[in-house]
């Protein structure tokens, strides 16, 4: 069964540059999630996408912001990177209705700020 | 405000005993619970979830887990462990624009 993909997976930054990270979700699912998990803590949730419009925001910093595509596909943008912004970055998807609440989670991108 | 308490932080259990992952929530609504399974440098995997159906929930490699409304509780079973279940498992809880993770339970596997 086809599974969210996120890319890349692994990522290398120094301070003050900017990344992107890029997650494709489940076909035929139209709600997309971020997280941010820090080393060994839990799962954090950043923001999420319902139909390319963001549908919630969690505790996401101003300096990243995200879009959802037309083709359902998200992209996390990360600006001035700070070496706290190191973590694993999860992209999860739901099916429809909206809050079907079920979520899927890609295999991450590890961010390696320098 | 929803919140969900996963009681321990570690637990060690010896190969072929049984497996018991406490998580209880706080919420005003009828929950979405979920379990998540994550191995080491691994993404997050869905055990099980509850969405207000049976409350006993069977899922993926013998885990199940029993939604007790009375208890405020969901905690995951697993009659025998294996050397494969070491692993942190997360209880998550999924609302109207709500996505709370507990702190997680790494669990050993004991040969």
């Amino acid at each position: 069964a086809a599974g969210v993909i996120q890319s890349p997976r692994h990522l290398i930054k120094e301070k003050r540059e900017t990344a992107t990270l890029k997650c494709y979700p489940i076909p035929r699912h139209d709600t997309v999630y971020w997280y941010q998990q820090g080393p060994g803590q839990d799962p954090q949730f950043l923001i999420s996408f319902y139909e390319k419009m963001q549908s919630d925001k969690g505790s996401i910093p101003d300096r990243f912001s995200a879009q959802q595509f037309s083709d359902y596909h998200s992209e996390l943008n990360m600006s001035s990177l700070e070496l706290g912004d190191s973590a694993l970055y999860f992209c999860a998807s739901s099916p429809p209705p909206l809050l079907s609440y079920e979520q899927y989670f890609g295999p991450g991108t590890r961010l390696t700020v320098t | 405000a929803q919140s969900v308490t996963q009681l321990d932080s570690h637990v060690s259990v010896s190969e072929g005993t049984p497996v018991l992952l406490r998580c209880n929530y706080s919420s005003s609504y009828s929950p979405s619970l979920f379990w998540y399974v994550q191995h080491p440098n691994k993404g997050l995997q869905l055990l099980l979830k509850y969405t207000s159906a049976a409350t006993l929930v069977k899922g993926i490699n013998g885990f199940e887990a029993e939604f007790k409304k009375s208890e405020t509780s969901f905690h995951l079973t697993k009659p025998s462990a294996h050397m494969s279940d070491a692993a942190e498992y997360f209880c998550f809880y999924s609302g109207t624009y709500k996505y709370i993770f507990g702190t997680g339970t790494r669990l050993k596997v004991l040969a």
